[in-house]
């Protein structure tokens, strides 16, 4: 079946400094990828999204490229700030059948001024 | 505002007695979702709805029950609640089926 492994957190970074969060994937196809942020004691909101292979998906200064070669789906910032500190999910759901979001297990990022 | 609102946000119970958390959705959706989240799980889907009267299990459909009488409303059922299902729960709405999905805050569930 589909899965999504992430790096194990906590990950922790000073001000400023350059946020990579590894994403792999399997699944059949050509799956859409996600990226969710949880800030804390909130639900799930979407930070960025590609949906095809070489789309590089954007927002609020993240940005994340859909590899199918490596099926991979890598988080990066330039300057991580305080307000960053989160917890990150990738997902994918897949564009045929059910279409459910599988998740992976999430990477706890903590931002330290 | 668009929004999913789920309620209750905290709730302590004990071992079988019933209960329901509810979720409702003011954007128009037609696909609807529950999830839990499980420290190293990440979220598993428990039950989903494409539209009214139409539901399906998910990855983890044991001990739940879900209903779709109304577009907006997605309810969470446990007839008999369990200690493992002591968890955070989602809800979750979409436009369609795979489309982009917008989630609650979530309902933080203990069972004594």
């Amino acid at each position: 079946g589909d899965s999504v492994t992430q790096m194990e957190g906590p990950v922790t970074l000073s001000e400023e400094a350059f946020l990579t969060i590894n994403c792999t994937y399997t699944a059949t196809g050509y799956p859409s990828l996600f990226w969710y942020v949880q800030y804390p004691g909130e639900g799930l909101q979407l930070l960025l999204k590609a949906t095809k292979a070489d789309d590089k998906g954007s927002n609020k200064g993240f940005e994340a490229t859909y590899r199918k070669e490596t099926t991979s789906f890598h988080l990066e910032k330039g300057s991580v700030q305080v307000s960053d500190s989160a917890v990150y999910f990738c997902a994918l759901s897949p564009n045929t059948g059910r279409r459910a979001l599988t998740f992976g297990s999430g990477t706890r990022l903590q931002v330290q001024p | 505002e668009a929004q999913v609102t789920q309620n209750p946000r905290y709730l302590i119970t004990v071992t079988g007695k019933k209960l329901t958390v509810t979720c409702s959705q003011n954007m128009n959706h037609e696909y609807m979702s529950w999830y839990r989240q499980d420290p190293g799980l990440g979220l598993r889907q428990i039950y989903y709805s494409m539209n009214v009267e139409v539901t399906d299990k998910g990855d983890v459909p044991e001990g739940y029950k879900v209903s779709r009488k109304e577009k907006r409303n997605f309810p969470l059922i446990l007839e008999s609640p369990s200690p493992n299902q002591t968890s955070l729960y989602f809800c979750a709405s979409s436009l369609w089926q795979g489309e982009t999905q917008y989630f609650g805050p979530g309902t933080r569930l203990l069972v004594l």
